[in-house]
């Protein structure tokens, strides 16, 4: 159980252009959804926190008009990372938390984002 | 602010061997602390956690940790390890109202045979 998707797996997209990126929590329900960034070789840096129905709570340095994020049910958010430039190429990461654990969250596979 | 930090970033123990992957935190209050391994192609796999209670913790794959509230330390350890973990290894802190984590760098494991 609590398995997290996300789709795509790797994406390779021109600068300039926006890419959508998939997290999917498969036999729960997620209140709350996180997306993380890591660089290689690197720790996961927390970007954003979305709670279902609501408007996605940012971290400090993080441009909520670049990453946008939806989280319109309790088994899907998407992160669009608009008008992406080579230094948005990266590895991203979501997680899922169900609303029954408190520090719960299960992780995504990720996607790696290549931006030529 | 809290912060993890993991002073080791790459760590080549011979298969069979004890492993101590080290983590230190800065948090102001309790601190939830967890640890993660991650495998190429795979997500984060929780090993274990600490809440309160027993400052010992056992976890899945024979891993333990440790919670050294003095040092601020827990310490993730395998008395002998197997070709399977080579992985990256993160400690984590839970922090924040809305349940957040924030990672350590990450430990980079390589077993040799």
């Amino acid at each position: 159980g609590a398995v997290v998707s996300q789709h795509p797996s790797w994406v390779i997209c021109k600068s300039g252009t926006s890419v959508k990126i998939e997290c999917r929590s498969l036999d729960f329900q997620a209140t709350t959804m996180f997306w993380y960034r890591q660089f290689p070789k690197q720790s996961l840096m927390l970007m954003a926190t979305s709670n279902e129905g609501s408007k996605a709570t940012y971290e400090q340095g993080v441009e909520k008009d670049k990453f946008l994020i939806n989280h319109a049910s309790l088994t899907l958010s998407t992160l669009t990372v608009t008008s992406a430039h080579p230094e948005d190429s990266s590895f991203y990461i979501c997680s899922a938390s169900p609303s029954s654990g408190i520090y719960e969250q299960y992780f995504g596979p990720g996607t790696r984002l290549t931006v030529t | 602010a809290q912060s993890v930090t993991q002073p080791d970033i790459h760590i080549t123990v011979s298969e069979g061997a004890s492993l101590e992957l080290r983590c230190n935190y800065s948090y102001g209050a309790t601190p939830y602390l967890f640890w993660y391994v991650q495998s190429p192609g795979q997500g984060l796999q929780l090993l274990l956690k600490y809440f309160s209670g027993d400052t010992l913790v056992q976890g899945i794959k024979g891993f333990e940790a440790e919670f050294k509230r003095s040092q601020s330390s827990f310490n993730l350890r395998k008395p002998s390890v197997h070709w399977s973990d080579a992985a990256e290894y993160f400690c984590a802190v839970g922090a924040g109202t809305g349940n957040q984590f924030y990672f350590g760098t990450g430990t980079s494991l390589t077993v040799i045979p």
